[in-house]
């Protein structure tokens, strides 16, 4: 079965303090990894595909990486406005079938 | 933003009726999803559906059916609500190996 696991579940930054968030994965045959942002009362929203290990995308102050094993969200300088759930999801095997980590909080205070 | 409608929005329903939710898409996009979002256990996927008529489970399927007769619509039918049900359901598309869209989100009360 697979799986994905984010940590820290909260984390709590000073606006300008940098910080990486995690997202490892078991999977048979990863075919691709996602980012989504997630605020209070909304869907997730996309940021991020990574597809192989090595590749790396850039947001504005949002960087995501990617390892044979686990996905890092790096975010340089952070804002209050940065505040909210990311979440990690694989898609693997033969099926397009999305799997979802539980997400991490971040608070980015002033 | 991506084409996508759930309806309703909000709903309050008592134990044992059965509820249907509905997801519209106006992107033609194949893959249809439905979460169930809860604390503590992020997005678990339910159902979701690779075409007209092809639908497979995902990890919370019990208590829950869907159906797909035309591309741009996907129903989530719990045939006889519980209080474990209540939740918020999130429906999402996608092409293959592409980001998903999420909608806004269906906030189901079962009482």
């Amino acid at each position: 079965e697979d799986q994905v696991t984010q940590s820290p579940e909260a984390l709590r930054l000073q606006e300008g303090e940098s910080s990486s968030l995690n997202c490892s994965y078991t999977v048979s045959g990863l075919r691709g990894l996602f980012w989504y942002r997630q605020d209070p009362g909304k869907g997730p929203e996309f940021l991020f595909t990574l597809y192989s290990a090595g590749e790396e995308k850039e947001k504005e102050r949002l960087k995501a990486t990617l390892t044979k094993k686990e996905s890092f969200l790096h975010i340089t300088a952070p804002k209050p406005e940065d505040s909210a759930t990311y979440l990690c999801a694989v898609v693997a095997g033969g099926y397009q079938k999305v799997t979802f980590g539980t997400g991490t909080k971040l608070q980015v205070i002033p | 933003d991506a084409g996508i409608t759930q309806s309703p929005r909000h709903k309050v329903t008592e134990t044992g009726t059965p509820v249907t939710l509905r997801c519209h898409q106006t992107e033609n996009h194949r893959y249809m999803y439905w979460y169930r979002q809860d604390p503590g256990h992020g997005l678990r996927l339910i159902h979701y559906s690779y075409g007209v008529k092809d639908t497979d489970k995902g990890e919370v399927s019990d208590g829950y059916s869907v159906s797909r007769s035309k591309t741009e619509d996907f129903l989530l039918t719990l045939e006889s609500a519980t209080s474990s049900q209540t939740s918020v359901y999130f429906c999402a598309i996608s092409d293959l190996l592409a980001e998903a869209f999420f909608g806004q989100g269906t906030r189901l009360t079962v009482v």
